[in-house]
Protein backbone atom coordinates (compact mmCIF):
# COMPACT_ATOMS: atom_id res chain seq x y z
CA UNK A 1 0.00 0.00 0.00
CA UNK A 2 1.25 3.43 -0.68
CA UNK A 3 1.46 5.65 2.35
CA UNK A 4 1.05 9.20 2.54
CA UNK A 5 3.47 10.99 5.10
CA UNK A 6 1.83 14.57 5.24
CA UNK A 7 3.19 17.49 7.52
CA UNK A 8 3.12 19.56 9.48
CA UNK A 9 0.28 18.25 11.95
CA UNK A 10 -0.84 21.61 12.77
CA UNK A 11 0.40 25.05 11.91
CA UNK A 12 -0.57 28.20 13.00
CA UNK A 13 -0.27 31.60 10.43
CA UNK A 14 -1.59 35.25 10.55
CA UNK A 15 -4.38 36.48 8.07
CA UNK A 16 -2.60 37.58 5.50
CA UNK A 17 0.41 34.92 5.40
CA UNK A 18 1.12 32.30 2.81
CA UNK A 19 1.46 28.63 4.15
CA UNK A 20 2.52 25.47 2.74
CA UNK A 21 1.30 21.53 3.29
CA UNK A 22 3.27 18.56 2.09
CA UNK A 23 2.47 15.59 1.76
CA UNK A 24 5.17 12.87 0.84
CA UNK A 25 4.23 9.30 -1.14
CA UNK A 26 6.20 5.82 -0.03
CA UNK A 27 6.47 5.92 -4.19
CA UNK A 28 5.81 7.43 -7.40
CA UNK A 29 2.07 8.11 -7.93
CA UNK A 30 2.05 10.07 -11.20
CA UNK A 31 0.34 13.45 -10.07
CA UNK A 32 -2.82 11.57 -8.96
CA UNK A 33 -3.09 13.62 -5.69
CA UNK A 34 -5.88 15.15 -4.21
CA UNK A 35 -6.41 18.30 -1.75
CA UNK A 36 -9.42 18.81 0.46
CA UNK A 37 -10.04 20.93 3.28
CA UNK A 38 -12.36 20.26 5.78
CA UNK A 39 -13.99 22.16 8.34
CA UNK A 40 -15.42 20.93 11.70
CA UNK A 41 -18.78 18.94 11.25
CA UNK A 42 -18.33 19.44 7.09
CA UNK A 43 -17.63 16.75 4.87
CA UNK A 44 -14.37 17.69 3.15
CA UNK A 45 -14.52 19.96 0.00
CA UNK A 46 -12.42 19.63 -3.19
CA UNK A 47 -9.23 22.04 -3.85
CA UNK A 48 -7.02 20.93 -6.01
CA UNK A 49 -6.32 17.62 -8.78
CA UNK A 50 -3.89 15.91 -10.73
CA UNK A 51 -1.35 17.96 -7.91
CA UNK A 52 -2.09 21.42 -9.76
CA UNK A 53 -5.54 21.60 -11.38
CA UNK A 54 -7.46 24.19 -9.04
CA UNK A 55 -11.32 23.08 -9.00
CA UNK A 56 -14.11 25.40 -10.40
CA UNK A 57 -14.75 27.79 -8.13
CA UNK A 58 -11.66 27.54 -5.54
CA UNK A 59 -10.17 30.81 -4.78
CA UNK A 60 -6.67 31.43 -6.91
CA UNK A 61 -4.85 31.78 -3.88
CA UNK A 62 -4.59 28.05 -3.21
CA UNK A 63 -2.25 26.03 -6.02
CA UNK A 64 -1.21 22.55 -5.72
CA UNK A 65 2.70 21.54 -6.95
CA UNK A 66 4.74 18.19 -7.12
CA UNK A 67 5.93 15.44 -8.63
CA UNK A 68 6.98 12.14 -8.37
CA UNK A 69 6.56 11.18 -4.79
CA UNK A 70 6.29 15.37 -3.29
CA UNK A 71 3.46 17.52 -3.32
CA UNK A 72 2.74 20.40 -1.36
CA UNK A 73 -0.54 23.11 -1.25
CA UNK A 74 0.24 26.48 -0.97
CA UNK A 75 -2.31 28.97 0.51
CA UNK A 76 -1.20 32.59 -0.63
CA UNK A 77 -2.45 35.63 1.74
CA UNK A 78 -4.55 33.62 4.54
CA UNK A 79 -8.13 34.68 4.89
CA UNK A 80 -10.24 33.71 8.20
CA UNK A 81 -11.98 31.21 6.02
CA UNK A 82 -9.08 28.91 5.60
CA UNK A 83 -9.03 28.20 9.01
CA UNK A 84 -9.30 24.23 8.50
CA UNK A 85 -8.12 20.45 8.43
CA UNK A 86 -6.85 20.07 4.84
CA UNK A 87 -5.84 16.34 3.80
CA UNK A 88 -3.92 15.08 0.41
CA UNK A 89 -5.39 11.56 -1.36
CA UNK A 90 -3.53 10.03 -3.46
CA UNK A 91 -6.09 8.32 -5.99
CA UNK A 92 -2.93 6.72 -8.14
CA UNK A 93 -3.86 3.00 -7.38
CA UNK A 94 -5.94 0.86 -4.61
CA UNK A 95 -6.15 1.08 -1.45
CA UNK A 96 -6.57 4.66 -2.06
CA UNK A 97 -4.68 6.72 1.02
CA UNK A 98 -5.42 9.73 2.58
CA UNK A 99 -2.40 12.08 4.75
CA UNK A 100 -3.60 12.23 8.18
CA UNK A 101 -4.11 16.03 7.99
CA UNK A 102 -3.16 19.17 8.58
CA UNK A 103 -4.64 21.76 10.89
CA UNK A 104 -4.39 24.98 9.84
CA UNK A 105 -5.61 27.72 12.57
CA UNK A 106 -5.09 31.03 11.70
CA UNK A 107 -3.73 33.75 14.94
CA UNK B 1 -26.07 20.71 -8.71
CA UNK B 2 -24.60 17.72 -7.81
CA UNK B 3 -26.13 16.06 -4.24
CA UNK B 4 -25.13 13.19 -2.78
CA UNK B 5 -27.35 12.15 0.52
CA UNK B 6 -26.12 9.13 2.34
CA UNK B 7 -29.07 7.51 4.97
CA UNK B 8 -29.60 4.43 6.84
CA UNK B 9 -26.74 4.94 9.73
CA UNK B 10 -27.54 4.23 12.95
CA UNK B 11 -26.55 2.48 16.24
CA UNK B 12 -25.70 -1.36 15.73
CA UNK B 13 -24.25 -4.12 17.69
CA UNK B 14 -21.51 -5.49 17.42
CA UNK B 15 -21.41 -8.24 15.10
CA UNK B 16 -24.46 -7.35 13.27
CA UNK B 17 -24.97 -5.72 10.29
CA UNK B 18 -26.19 -2.36 8.71
CA UNK B 19 -26.64 -0.79 4.66
CA UNK B 20 -26.13 2.26 3.84
CA UNK B 21 -27.51 4.18 1.01
CA UNK B 22 -26.46 6.97 -1.03
CA UNK B 23 -29.14 8.82 -3.07
CA UNK B 24 -27.39 10.56 -5.80
CA UNK B 25 -28.34 13.46 -8.25
CA UNK B 26 -28.03 16.63 -10.23
CA UNK B 27 -25.59 14.37 -12.66
CA UNK B 28 -25.63 10.98 -14.78
CA UNK B 29 -25.15 8.52 -11.69
CA UNK B 30 -24.44 5.83 -14.75
CA UNK B 31 -21.49 7.28 -16.02
CA UNK B 32 -19.33 7.87 -13.05
CA UNK B 33 -17.47 5.33 -10.59
CA UNK B 34 -18.55 6.10 -7.04
CA UNK B 35 -16.87 5.29 -3.41
CA UNK B 36 -17.45 5.50 0.10
CA UNK B 37 -14.89 7.15 2.58
CA UNK B 38 -14.97 6.74 6.21
CA UNK B 39 -13.78 9.15 8.97
CA UNK B 40 -13.65 7.83 12.46
CA UNK B 41 -14.29 10.70 15.84
CA UNK B 42 -11.64 12.78 15.69
CA UNK B 43 -9.35 11.14 13.16
CA UNK B 44 -8.27 11.11 9.63
CA UNK B 45 -10.07 9.95 6.16
CA UNK B 46 -10.17 6.09 5.28
CA UNK B 47 -11.11 4.69 1.54
CA UNK B 48 -13.81 1.88 2.38
CA UNK B 49 -14.42 0.98 -0.93
CA UNK B 50 -15.17 1.71 -4.61
CA UNK B 51 -17.40 0.56 -7.32
CA UNK B 52 -17.18 1.44 -11.53
CA UNK B 53 -19.90 2.70 -12.84
CA UNK B 54 -21.45 -0.30 -14.48
CA UNK B 55 -20.95 -2.05 -10.96
CA UNK B 56 -18.66 -4.80 -12.75
CA UNK B 57 -15.63 -3.65 -10.94
CA UNK B 58 -15.22 -3.40 -6.64
CA UNK B 59 -12.23 -2.32 -4.95
CA UNK B 60 -12.02 -2.56 -0.78
CA UNK B 61 -9.08 -2.11 1.62
CA UNK B 62 -8.24 -4.86 3.46
CA UNK B 63 -9.77 -3.47 6.49
CA UNK B 64 -12.86 -4.29 5.25
CA UNK B 65 -12.37 -6.98 2.56
CA UNK B 66 -14.80 -9.93 3.05
CA UNK B 67 -17.02 -7.86 5.20
CA UNK B 68 -18.55 -4.80 2.99
CA UNK B 69 -19.97 -4.82 -0.13
CA UNK B 70 -20.61 -1.75 -2.66
CA UNK B 71 -23.37 -1.80 -4.56
CA UNK B 72 -24.95 0.46 -7.20
CA UNK B 73 -28.63 0.77 -8.63
CA UNK B 74 -28.12 2.75 -11.48
CA UNK B 75 -31.73 2.81 -12.69
CA UNK B 76 -32.30 4.29 -8.88
CA UNK B 77 -29.45 6.52 -9.15
CA UNK B 78 -28.43 4.97 -5.75
CA UNK B 79 -25.32 3.85 -4.34
CA UNK B 80 -25.14 1.31 -1.19
CA UNK B 81 -22.83 -0.62 1.21
CA UNK B 82 -23.69 -3.54 3.10
CA UNK B 83 -21.39 -3.59 6.16
CA UNK B 84 -21.47 -7.15 7.78
CA UNK B 85 -19.82 -9.01 11.08
CA UNK B 86 -19.41 -4.79 11.93
CA UNK B 87 -16.82 -3.96 14.88
CA UNK B 88 -16.46 -1.36 17.35
CA UNK B 89 -13.50 0.05 14.98
CA UNK B 90 -15.81 0.47 11.90
CA UNK B 91 -17.56 3.47 13.96
CA UNK B 92 -17.16 6.40 11.89
CA UNK B 93 -19.25 8.97 9.91
CA UNK B 94 -19.34 7.57 6.28
CA UNK B 95 -19.17 9.18 3.07
CA UNK B 96 -20.44 8.77 -0.14
CA UNK B 97 -18.45 10.59 -2.87
CA UNK B 98 -18.59 10.90 -6.84
CA UNK B 99 -15.21 9.52 -8.59
CA UNK B 100 -14.68 12.26 -11.24
CA UNK B 101 -11.44 13.79 -11.65
CA UNK B 102 -10.71 12.55 -8.07
CA UNK B 103 -13.38 11.78 -5.36
CA UNK B 104 -14.83 15.54 -6.18
CA UNK B 105 -17.94 15.36 -4.78
CA UNK B 106 -19.09 14.21 -1.45
CA UNK B 107 -22.59 13.85 0.82
CA UNK B 108 -22.68 15.19 3.81
CA UNK B 109 -22.31 11.78 5.78
CA UNK B 110 -24.25 9.52 7.80
CA UNK B 111 -23.01 8.52 11.31
CA UNK B 112 -22.78 4.58 11.87
CA UNK B 113 -21.53 3.55 15.35
CA UNK B 114 -20.92 -0.28 16.90
CA UNK B 115 -21.39 -0.54 20.43
CA UNK B 116 -22.83 -2.75 22.88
Amino acid sequence: DIQMTQSPASLSASLGETVSIECLASEDIYNNLAWYQQKPGKSPQFLIYYASSLQDGVPSRFSGSGSGTQYSLKINSLESEDAATYFCLQDSEYPYTFGAGTKLELK
Amino acid sequence: EVQLVESGGGLVQPGRSLKLSCAASGFTFSSFPMAWVRQAPKKGLEWVASISSGGGGTYYPDSVKGRFTISRDNAKSTLYLQMDSLRSEDTASYYCARHGDTLDYWGQGVMVTVSS
